[in-house]
């Protein structure tokens, strides 16, 4: 079947501005992961949905960072009042479960804010 | 999670093997070990992973020593499309879920 799909793949923003990102996990994967990727550095974990649950927002970097997924599908990460800082490839990741189950990542969105 | 020491390069020849070595001397008896590799700005992809036993799939080799506290991925004939950043990870993933990528090790596999 299809794989995790992101959009937009990219994003362009004036600082303070608000965005929306998008992540399409596989269908029957239940835990969904976020990301966020710096130049040249590993992805960094932000945040993950078991189903609709969010047990863990550790990674969040500041309460401007928030994630829903409503349905325990699609999910989407808002970043409010962007900052030059935001700016980086953020990435999804579905499994079948929680625990030790292979990540899938999707494409990433790349986020510039000017 | 534990932490993890790799090198930050390495390089193979193609059709060799390349062996890409990692520390994980702090690893707790439920973490496993994860690697994913990163080609170019694609999404990190996965490659194996296990706990006590060494395991082989279509892809690679993870042998893990008997106190667990290293382990080799193999790719037992590298190809130039093997080129990429290879990350050791360590994850309690039955509690925390999260993989923790630090910096990884960039294999470049030549003629």
């Amino acid at each position: 079947g299809a794989g995790v799909s992101q959009s937009p793949r990219y994003k362009v923003t004036k600082r303070g501005q608000d965005v929306t990102l998008r992540c399409d996990p596989i269908s029957s994967h239940a835990t969904l992961y976020w990301y966020q990727q710096a130049l040249g550095q590993g992805p960094e974990f932000l945040t993950y949905f078991n189903y609709e649950a969010q047990p863990d927002k550790s990674g969040l970097p500041s309460d401007r960072f928030s994630a829903e997924r409503p349905e325990g599908s699609i999910s989407t990460l808002t970043i409010q009042r962007t900052e030059q800082r935001d700016s980086a490839m953020y990435r999804c990741a579905s499994s079948l479960d929680r625990g030790p189950y292979e990540q899938y990542f999707g494409p990433g969105t790349r986020l510039t804010v000017t | 999670d534990a932490k993890t020491t790799q090198p930050t390069s390495m390089d193979c020849a193609e059709g060799r093997a390349a062996n890409l070595p990692c520390n994980h001397s702090t690893i707790s008896g439920n973490e496993y070990v994860y690697w994913y590799r990163q080609i170019h700005s694609q999404g990190p992809q996965y490659i194996i992973h296990g706990l006590k036993n060494n395991e082989t799939n279509e892809m690679a080799s993870l042998i893990i020593t008997e106190d667990r506290k290293s382990s080799t991925l193999i790719l037992p004939h590298a190809t130039l499309r093997d080129t990429a950043v290879y990350y050791c990870i360590v994850s309690d993933t039955g509690t925390a879920s999260k993989l923790t990528f630090g910096t990884g090790t960039r294999l470049q596999v030549t003629l």
